[in-house]
């Protein structure tokens, strides 16, 4: 079946440390996402990506870095620089950007915490 | 701009009561709307989507909902409640155009009491 598979599932961050959140998709969807929700917040952007290769800032952007290297994975790297990274991380994808009527699909989450 | 707008943060219904979710939107724009689910330390999951066709949009789980353009509203129903549904709903408007903006609501939990 096809979908989304976002790895791990839980994952601790210690003081002053780079994590990295996985994310690959066998949808072969052009479009890809990451979401961060708190609770109460709903969903916010963190990053999308249109096309391999290119990938712009969401609404919160700061603290994080993406990459797509591969159609299929869109990895979410949480930086020193975050200083509240703990949160609930999705992943989504759709099949284009700019085709409003498309739904996202989602993962499943990683949740980060910080030990 | 576009903004959405669940009005409310928790409901709570009876098994086998009506459910009523609401949802209001604000779009500069022909918005298509989703609703979707979401249970605990999961993702979300479509319900339903509407996208300038019917405005009386059916979906999963016996689920369906209303594209009302003259109250900019969007609210989720389902006629009898199962304690399966309980969980958490998410309202999302989309703006069809060169650039899709996504916004999403808030939230609302239901619970259902047995």
């Amino acid at each position: 079946d096809g979908g989304i598979t976002q790895s791990p599932k839980y994952l601790f961050r210690k003081e002053g440390q780079n994590v990295t959140l996985s994310c690959e998709q066998n949808l072969n969807h052009d479009a890809m996402y990451w979401y961060r929700q708190d609770p109460g917040q709903g969903l916010r952007l963190i990053y999308y990506s249109q096309i391999v290769n290119d990938f712009q800032k969401g609404d919160i952007a700061e603290g994080y870095s993406v990459s797509r290297e591969k159609k299929e994975s869109f990895p979410l790297t949480v930086t020193s620089a975050q200083k509240n990274p703990t949160a609930f991380y999705l992943c989504a994808s759709s099949i284009q950007q700019g085709r409003g009527n498309q739904p996202q699909h989602f993962g499943d989450g990683t949740r980060l915490s910080i030990l | 701009a576009q903004s959405v707008t669940q009005l409310d943060s928790h409901v709570s219904v009876s098994e086998g009561t009506p459910v009523l979710l609401r949802c209001n939107y604000s779009s500069s724009y022909s918005p298509s709307l989703f609703w979707y689910v979401q249970h605990p330390n999961k993702g979300l999951q479509l319900l339903l989507k509407y996208t300038s066709a019917a405005t009386l949009v059916k979906g999963i789980n016996g689920f369906e909902a209303e594209f009302k353009k003259s109250e900019t509203s969007f609210h989720l129903t389902k006629p009898s409640a199962h304690m399966s549904d309980a969980a958490e709903y998410f309202c999302v408007v989309s703006e069809r155009g060169g650039y899709q903006k996504v916004t999403f609501g808030i939230g609302t939990k239901l619970q259902v009491i047995p």
